[in-house]
């Protein structure tokens, strides 16, 4: 069993929707990092959390230490939100080494 | 501007021909690391530096090696790469802190034939 396990692999929505991405995780963290990677292959740290909530712009990230949960919500999504977006944690046990969610694939249609 | 580099970007080279792939952080991060991504098993870590002369390995460390002699710097050197390390490659940074996020490099997309 994977240590971070992200829902849903594969996202399509239409543009002004609300979007939610979840991430579970099964270890003691120090931190879990949301990140965007553009077709284009570039990653981009878009935040890190080790508890309550944050929110840039659209973007709003929450995490729930004693359920080990966190998701991340597009809010009147766009179609340059299409992206991969990386549910990452710090593993407490292992100096803060990073360990990766799979993924998941977002396309917002216009 | 803070920023990770890497270089070279793009490279195509043949088995066992020795390589360094360079990585260069400005912000003066303590923590440096090396990941490769590969379709369906999403990025994973190589290798990892808590500070200078300090490294230590991850998930998929085989057949490769890294120096940090300085705090800036952290090369990913492949002795004899062959065909199964064809990948995308990044390099990371963030500080000692857990205040800053992580900071990555723009990637580099090697091919061993």
């Amino acid at each position: 069993k994977n240590e971070v396990e992200q829902s849903p692999q594969n996202l399509t929505a239409q543009e002004g929707e609300f979007i939610t991405i979840n991430c579970s995780y099964s270890v003691g963290i120090s931190a879990l990092h949301w990140l965007q990677q553009h077709p284009g292959g570039g990653i981009v740290s878009l935040f890190m959390l080790s508890s309550g909530k944050k929110k840039h712009g659209r973007l709003i990230a929450t995490i729930n230490i004693q359920e080990k949960h966190s998701s991340l919500h597009i809010t009147a999504s766009h179609p340059r939100d299409s992206a991969v977006y990386i549910c990452a944690v710090g593993i407490k046990a292992a100096g803060n080494k990073l360990t990766f969610g799979g993924g998941t694939r977002v396309l917002v249609k216009p | 501007e803070a920023q990770v580099t890497q270089n070279p970007r793009y490279l195509i080279t043949v088995t066992g021909k020795k390589l360094t792939v360079t990585c260069s952080q400005n912000m003066n991060h303590e923590y440096m690391s090396w990941y490769r991504q590969d379709p369906g098993l999403g990025l994973r870590q190589i290798y990892y530096s808590m500070n200078v002369e300090v490294t230590d390995k991850g998930d998929v460390p085989e057949g490769y090696k890294v120096s940090r002699k300085e705090k800036r710097n952290f090369p990913l050197i492949l002795e004899s790469p062959s065909p199964n390390q064809t990948s995308l490659y990044f390099c990371a940074s963030r500080s000692g802190s857990l205040v800053g996020g992580q900071y990555f490099g723009p990637g580099t997309r090697l091919t061993v034939t």
